[in-house]
């Protein structure tokens, strides 16, 4: 089975800081990767995916992923956090084997923290 | 306005009762996923379904089970066998491309008592 770290489990960070999470999965073979969000109190939600092409990849409220295949990896980016950034963050890993293709593996989340 | 929904929003129950989770979604998605949520361990996944009347156990799927008899609905049902069933439940769904985005309801937070 895959597996996805996540290596931060809890990041506090003042605004305008930069941030970056890490995220490094264990499969070999293709592969798709995501990011997704969820905010106190709201549905978990995607904030950027990769399945193809540029290794850096764009989201939503100005979030970057970039997908180094030699590392397993795929951290995501700010350049300039805000108070509204305040969520927990979760990297998964998508299958594409068999019985399992189509399902995700989730790692265990970082929360960020933000302060005003 | 298309989405998924998951009801109720909480959930009380005695232990040793069974109960059941629902979750409906207007999305046209083939795929169907019940995660658990539990602080500091991220997504677990219980069953998944690819397709009607279809199922698989994901990764926790002992003390849960699941139906898929129409393409919107696939309730989770929390059985007695369930240790420690006390969590917040996720409903997702997707068209079952490699590629394709999971989408999330909103979730059901079942405490047994």
């Amino acid at each position: 089975a895959q597996s996805v770290s996540q290596h931060n489990h809890h990041v506090i960070l003042s605004e305008a800081a930069s941030l970056e999470l890490g995220c490094n999965y264990s499969y070999g073979g293709t592969v798709n990767l995501f990011w997704y969000v969820q905010y106190p109190g709201q549905h978990l939600q995607l904030l950027l995916k990769y399945f193809s092409g540029d290794p850096l990849v764009k989201g939503i409220k100005g979030f970057e992923a970039e997908f180094i295949k030699s590392k397993f990896s795929f951290n995501l980016r700010k350049p300039s956090v805000q108070w509204s950034d305040t969520a927990e963050y979760f990297c998964a890993v998508n299958s594409d084997r068999g019985s399992t293709l189509g399902r995700l593996y989730f790692g265990r989340g970082t929360q960020l923290t933000v302060w005003p | 306005d298309g989405g998924i929904t998951q009801s109720p929003k909480y959930l009380f129950r005695k232990e040793g009762q069974n109960v059941t989770l629902s979750c409906e979604q207007n999305l046209n998605h083939d795929a169907m996923y019940w995660y658990r949520q539990d602080p500091g361990q991220g997504l677990r996944l219980i069953y998944y379904s690819q397709i009607v009347n279809d199922f698989q156990k994901g990764d926790i799927a002992e003390g849960y089970s699941v139906s898929r008899e129409k393409k919107e609905s696939f309730p989770l049902t929390v059985t007695s066998a369930q240790k420690n069933p006390t969590a917040f439940y996720l409903c997702a769904s997707s068209m079952p491309a490699l590629a394709d985005t999971q989408y999330f309801g909103p979730g059901t937070r079942l405490t047994v008592l």
